[in-house]
């Protein structure tokens, strides 16, 4: 098991509210990632970050936020919940020094509904 | 920009039997990584197989084999002796180089029978 947690594993919220994804690593890992998942669908990078106070934007246009001030702490934030933005949000890490080059661990995914 | 094609948006097959995911690539590039990840219903994705471009040799994780032809960029993999454990999402991905992101294919369900 990978060391990669995410919290809340689902979420059912109202329009407007403002919510934060948490995702937590404890291997150290100077890389991580938050993917935007539709259930059995392809994944879409939406945030990126090498490193801390060190954030980019992905190939999928998100009205969601990051910020990295900490190694193991990257949380995603949406200021005003919509209806599509329900989705599955997987946070993934992985080791650019040390490892399989390439080799992402993900966590087990939070799962967003908004009404 | 790179792209990742997987033809199959579904496969089931018996357990026991062997089955091939199939995955395309489009690159410019001559050396570059691959990949193979799964995702199992509820439960974290992994990494299954991983291959360098440079290297001719297939890579083969105890029951998990790739064919990897470079020139028709083709990526596909093998399961064999396939268990109810293996079904899950399968996912090819492509990667230039160590600093650059992943680039995932659609994805292939896969479910294995009883």
């Amino acid at each position: 098991e990978a060391d990669i947690y995410q919290t809340p594993r689902y979420l059912v919220i109202g329009t407007g509210k403002k919510i934060t994804l948490e995702c937590s690593q404890t291997m150290g890992h100077d890389k991580m990632y938050w993917y935007q998942q539709d259930p059995g669908m392809e994944l879409h990078l939406i945030h990126y970050s090498y490193g801390v106070n060190s954030t980019e934007k992905g190939d999928l246009s998100s009205e969601s936020t990051v910020s990295r001030i900490r190694t193991e702490h990257f949380p995603l934030t949406l200021e005003s919940a919509r209806p599509s933005h329900t989705s599955q949000y997987l946070c993934a890490s992985s080791d650019s020094g040390q490892g399989i080059i390439g080799e992402l661990f993900f966590g087990e995914g939070s799962r967003l509904t908004v009404l | 920009a790179q792209t990742v094609t997987q033809s199959q948006p579904e496969m089931s097959v018996q357990e026991a039997e062997t089955v091939t995911l199939s995955c395309t690539y489009d690159t410019s590039e001559s050396n570059y990584y691959l990949f193979w990840y799964k995702q199992p219903p509820s439960r974290q994705m992994i990494l299954v197989i991983r291959q360098e471009a440079y290297k001719q040799q297939n890579a083969t994780e105890n029951r998990f084999s790739v064919n990897f032809q470079k020139a028709a960029k083709s990526f596909s993999l093998k399961i064999s002796d396939s268990q109810l454990g293996d079904t899950a999402m399968y996912f090819c991905a492509f990667m230039k180089h160590a600093r650059e992101k992943l680039v995932f294919g659609q994805g292939t369900r896969l479910t294995i029978n009883p």
